[in-house]
């Protein structure tokens, strides 16, 4: 069972925006270790879409964004397209492993 | 660029062990600030880190795998393996290998910024 809970579904129309919350606890986000995005597109391996907390691979758009507070995190689109229909998990540290969330969909409307 | 590929079985048997390769292409797996990673997926669930290795051979594993999991690696080959015994239906799930990058002497920052394309193993008699 993961220890980073995120919501299962976040839905939005195109151009909207929505959030993805990542909620941890003191031995992991808490800590202060940072918190890393994943987007999983159906079928696909997960591909990094966040390090860091804030920071964004080359290539990835700037609709994408990171932020960290306490001992959770937030990813959050802006300007929804089609395209972003997918997967995504946020990752830390936790105690001698690294932790992936639940898993949240997007689901574009 | 770099290029991560998974191979193996497809099938194993229930108490046997599971061997899966990944063969780095386009980049030397001995170049510094990487260790190399598998993780898995259960069919229609989330992602768990099993371990990774540094070109050097230093390993680290998940304590809930330890037991069962050996990493290793064939710099000659570019190459990375996992080995997990006594394997059981529960272990059936996606296996993908990732390319793991550091930017703090701690280890708890680091991330998985490169992945394989996954392969699917099934344990079933």
């Amino acid at each position: 069972q993961s220890v980073l809970t995120q919501p299962p579904s976040v839905s939005g129309a195109p151009g909207q925006r929505v959030t993805i919350s990542c909620t941890g606890s003191s031995s992991n986000i808490g800590a202060g270790y940072d918190v890393h995005w994943y987007q999983q597109l159906p079928g696909t391996a997960p591909k990094l879409l966040i390090y860091g907390n804030s920071n964004r691979p080359s290539g990835v758009p700037d609709r994408f964004s990171g932020s960290k507070s306490g001992a959770s995190a937030s990813l959050a689109i802006t300007g929804l397209q089609a395209e972003d229909e997918a997967d995504y998990y946020c990752q830390s540290y936790d105690i001698s492993l690294y932790v992936f969330g639940t898993g949240t969909k997007v689901t574009v409307l | 660029q770099v290029q991560l590929q998974e191979s193996g079985p497809g099938l194993v048997k229930p108490s046997q062990t599971l061997s899966l390769t990944c063969t780095v292409s386009g980049g030397s797996i001995s170049s510094g600030g990487y260790y190399w990673s598998w993780i898995r997926q259960h069919p229609g669930k989330g992602l768990e880190w099993i371990g990774y290795i540094h070109y050097s051979g230093s390993t680290d594993y998940n304590p809930s795998l330890r037991s069962r999991v050996i990493i290793s690696v064939d710099t000659s080959k570019n190459q990375f393996s996992l080995k997990l015994s006594s394997v059981t239906a529960a272990d059936t799930a996606v296996f993908y290998c990732a390319r793991t990058t550091y930017y703090y002497a701690n280890s708890a920052f680091r991330y998985f910024d490169l992945w394989g394309r996954g392969t699917l193993l099934t344990v079933s008699s």
